[in-house]
């Protein structure tokens, strides 16, 4: 069974741009969710996806962040401007419930320059 | 303000030597204490965990210790094996609210020498 697969695994943008991660769960599973790990920090959370609906953004620091997740399947989380701070590694994981052990995938390490 | 703080950031220890890292947290709603261990590359991977009902959980060569009085808990690591050389991160969550809405610590990164 495939796991999380996140795309790209790496990302160089300029300040700025637009960048857009995407994630694909692992099939059947209806949460997803959104951390990310600045540099020197620890990983913190982003959002919570149940199906196609978000059930939890608080974690999302400003408006320039989007995340979206299609008919319930894969998500993708644009940067738009992308700002220095916005550099780091970020990571999807999926649940099959809400309370059942996440998977993490492998990450998307976004630098902007 | 970091909810759950970890220590020590870095860890060198010999082969066939004991690791332990700890945790601290501070809300007391937290009720799911996960660890996980993340190689090179890779995402995190859940190791183990524990619930405050339980002073302690063993998995082979792993095991957490919690104190829930002191709002502390730790991971020890036996015997350990080159193999054991990774980052590790001790979170917490309110299970009955948002079990993977996890609060991480900062992360320690274990180094076991042959």
């Amino acid at each position: 069974e495939a796991g999380v697969t996140q795309f790209p695994s790496h990302s160089v943008i300029e300040k700025g741009q637009t960048v857009t991660l995407r994630c694909d769960p692992i099939s059947g599973h209806d949460n997803l969710y959104w951390y990310r790990r600045v540099m020197g920090k620890e990983i913190k959370f982003l959002l919570h996806f149940v199906k196609e609906s978000k059930q939890d953004e608080s974690g999302m620091p400003n408006n320039r962040f989007l995340a979206e997740r299609t008919g319930g399947t894969y998500s993708t989380l644009k940067v738009q401007p992308a700002e220095l701070e916005d550099s780091g590694v970020y990571f999807c994981a999926s649940s099959q419930d809400w309370d059942s052990a996440a998977f993490f995938g492998q990450g998307t390490r976004l630098t902007v320059v | 303000q970091q909810q759950v703080k970890q220590s020590p950031q870095s860890l060198i220890v010999q082969k066939g030597g004991i690791s332990i890292i700890n945790c601290a947290y501070e809300n007391t709603a937290f009720d799911y204490f996960p660890w996980y261990q993340q190689f090179p590359g890779k995402g995190p991977a859940l190791l183990i965990a524990i619930r405050p009902d339980v002073s302690e959980k063993k998995e082979g060569r792993f095991t957490i210790s919690f104190n829930k009085s002191a709002k502390q808990f730790s991971l020890h690591i036996m015997d350990s094996q080159p193999g054991d050389s990774a980052t590790y991160f001790c979170a917490a969550s309110i299970s009955r609210a948002a079990g993977n809405k996890l609060t991480f610590g900062g992360g320690t990164r274990v180094l076991v020498k042959p």
